[in-house]
């Protein structure tokens, strides 16, 4: 079974600073995905940025860069110059493809990062 | 916006009664999943469709039931409702089943049970 850890319930950090959220996962698995997720107050689930398993460079996404660390199990998420807008919850997700198919995200709890001013 | 349409956004229903949430995929995508998110289990995976077809099953009671139809929308039926299944009801979407890299969710549906 897999499994997402994230170990940071909350996290506060000043504007404009750089931000790393962690991440590790847990799978015997050798293709799998690893996706970032950032949800508003408001609810909705918005797709950051994406890492596969098999990919030889770490993914970039405007201000967001995922630090992929195959070998500690680790894709933790990067946000440059941190904007107040960046308050929210962030999740970890994975997805693991086997056998010409894919289950569905397994998620961690998240973490709620607040940028004050 | 992520071009995955939910509705309706907010329900308010009675215990022991069943609604259904409706799911349009973004233009393109052929598969559909659907995941419930409360405030005890977090983001659990309930079902996927693909084409029509269902594809992977996850946490989903024998209470649910979901659908995908021609046009590739698809419903999420849940009855006999209980106080805990309130809690927001994501649809997400994808172009294939089994691989890529963009699931894009909908804004959601919140299900509230009285």
């Amino acid at each position: 079974a897999q499994k997402i850890t994230q170990t940071q319930p909350g996290m506060f950090v000043q504007e404009k600073e750089a931000v790393t959220l962690d991440c590790t996962y847990d799978t015997s698995d050798p293709s799998y995905g690893l996706f970032w997720y950032k949800q508003p107050s408001s609810g909705e689930m918005i797709f950051l940025i994406y890492q596969g398993s098999y990919d030889q460079q770490n993914a970039t996404e405007g201000r967001y860069s995922l630090n992929f660390q195959k070998a500690r199990k680790s894709a933790n998420l990067v946000i440059s110059a941190s904007q107040l807008g960046d308050s929210a919850m962030y999740f970890c997700a994975m997805r693991v493809y086997s056998g010409g198919g894919a289950d569905g995200l397994t998620f961690g709890k998240g973490t709620h990062l607040i940028i004050q001013p | 916006d992520s071009g995955v349409t939910q509705t309706p956004k907010h329900l308010i229903t009675a215990t022991g009664q069943r609604v259904t949430l409706r799911c349009s995929p973004r233009s393109g995508d052929l598969s559909v999943y659907w995941y419930q998110q409360s405030l005890d289990q977090g983001l659990q995976f309930l079902i996927q469709y693909y084409n029509g077809e269902e594809r992977a099953k996850g946490n989903i009671l024998e209470r649910f039931s979901a659908q995908q139809f021609p046009d590739l929308h698809s419903e999420l039926n849940l009855s006999s409702l209980e106080l805990g299944d309130s809690a927001l009801y994501f649809c997400a979407s994808s172009q294939t089943a089994n691989s890529g890299n963009t699931i894009y969710f909908g804004e959601g549906s919140w299900l509230t049970v009285v």
